[in-house]
């Protein structure tokens, strides 16, 4: 346990559904990321909050949509996915410091049909 | 582009010991960390290296060398449960910065 929390764990949606994946750490930290790991492809760095305010979008295609109402809590909307946008996507939180260590909630594990 | 080289699958016996090494090219650095990941769980810090040599934690030790681009995790007295990927990533710069993953080194212990 890691103090932070994903759900849902698993989700499976077809191409025009909208869902939602959600995060909320309990180590009260002030900066947020969303990654997504693909199978055989490295962790990749979608979104960065810090202060709630986002920092970093790391070029990512519109159908994702973040949303981070407080420090403790980050969102991922989705909207027409598609098949290859299934993977694991990875919450983590920090502290905004220099050299803080990130620590990653269980994930969401995605397939989109 | 930045680049993290891992070995993709090692395979040792349970009590021997495991190095997975790490060399990476990226345009700036900051520090190094060293992650585990058991299959369908989150990743969990293992150990930091900012300046180059070697920190011990326990049974784990991780190396730098900078001027190298090289790190490497050392896993002693290996049991069943060190069976996991283990995920090298680099800081590109100083601040909250995020961090560059490898691909991760799946570790298969056998008895």
């Amino acid at each position: 346990e890691t103090g932070v929390t994903q759900t849902p764990r698993h989700l499976v949606m077809g191409m025009t559904n909208k869902k939602s994946l959600k995060c909320e750490q309990h180590l009260g930290h002030n900066a947020m990321y969303w990654y997504k790991q693909s199978a055989k492809k490295p962790l990749e760095l979608m979104f960065v909050y810090n202060f709630k305010e986002q920092t970093e979008n790391n070029s990512v295609p519109s159908r994702f949509s973040p949303e981070c109402p407080n420090s403790s809590h980050l969102f991922l909307h989705l909207h027409t996915l598609q098949p290859e946008d299934s993977a694991l996507y990875l919450c983590a939180s920090s502290q905004l410091a220099e050299q803080e260590t990130q620590y990653f909630g269980p994930g969401t594990r995605l397939l989109v049909l | 582009g930045q680049n993290i080289d891992q070995p993709t699958e090692m395979t040792a016996t349970e009590g021997a010991i495991v190095q997975i090494n790490c060399t990476y090219q990226t345009s700036g650095f900051n520090g190094l960390f060293w992650y585990q990941q058991h299959a369908g769980e989150a990743p969990t810090f293992l150990s930091y290296n900012v300046l180059d040599g070697l920190e011990e934690k326990g049974r784990f030790s991780s190396f730098l060398s900078r001027s190298k681009g090289y790190s490497y995790l050392l896993l002693k007295e290996l049991q069943m449960k060190d069976s996991a990927s283990y995920l090298c990533a680099v800081r590109l710069h100083s601040g909250n910065t995020p961090l560059v993953f490898g691909k991760g080194t799946r570790l298969s212990v056998i008895a």
